[in-house]
């Protein structure tokens, strides 16, 4: 099986500006979580999605939005960036529903540089 | 409120001699553990869980809800261990809470 891609792999945008990133999870997953990755704060859940409906959400403010189609594959979204937006953002998916004791499946990752 | 705590950032050992790296967890519920390690170049990927309780690569890691700890262990370090590896911890439906990190270092 392909394992979970993200596309692109580097962004670079000025701050105010948009962003879009996506993530094809592995297939038959359904969930799939994002996460931010920082020198400073680690590895920090943003938003998990299962069957297009958002089932948990991170501590981060409303400009970071995410959604999910119907063939399972994610986009997140951050609006008006700012300098500490920069990070490796992380893309896993998970083939169980219930999402207890599950493995996640990591993508590469998106390095998101905000000048 | 859920935390995980990795207390060395930075752990050097020789091949050969055994290795143990600490985690430590705070959570209300009934935790689900896990170590993730991600090697030079490579994804994040899953070593092993607590519910599997296995051996995976030499490594084990026993939960002791007494202690409030998840820690790592190998007997006998190989160069091939050096990474970077994260205690994890489920808060919710695949939500991972993760500690900081300790990169693991095996000198030859």
């Amino acid at each position: 099986k392909a394992g979970v891609t993200q596309t692109p792999r580097y962004l670079i945008k000025t701050r105010g500006q948009q962003v879009t990133l996506s993530c094809s999870p592995i297939s038959g997953h359904r969930s799939v979580s994002w996460y931010q990755q920082t020198p400073g704060q680690g590895l920090q859940f943003l938003f998990e999605y299962f069957s297009e409906t958002q089932r948990n959400k991170g501590n981060f403010p409303g400009r970071f939005s995410g959604r999910q189609f119907s063939n399972s594959r994610s986009e997140m979204n951050v609006s008006t960036l700012e300098l500490g937006d920069s990070a490796l953002y992380l893309c896993a998916s998970s083939g169980e529903p219930a999402g207890r004791n599950n493995e996640q499946f990591f993508g590469p990752g998106t390095r998101l540089t905000v000048l | 409120a859920q935390r995980v705590t990795q207390p060395e950032k930075l752990l050097s050992v020789f091949k050969g001699a055994p290795v143990e790296l600490k985690c430590n967890y705070s959570y209300s519920g009934s935790p689900e553990l896990f170590w993730y390690v991600q090697y030079s170049r490579q994804r994040l990927q899953l070593l092993l869980r607590h519910i599997s309780r296995e051996s995976i690569k030499g490594f084990t890691a026993d939960l002791n809800k007494g202690e409030t700890s998840f820690h790592l262990k190998k007997p006998f370090a190989q160069e091939e261990d050096s990474a970077m590896y994260y205690c994890a911890l489920n808060a919710g439906a695949n939500n991972l809470f993760f500690g900081t990190g300790t990169r693991l270092t095996v000198i030859p």
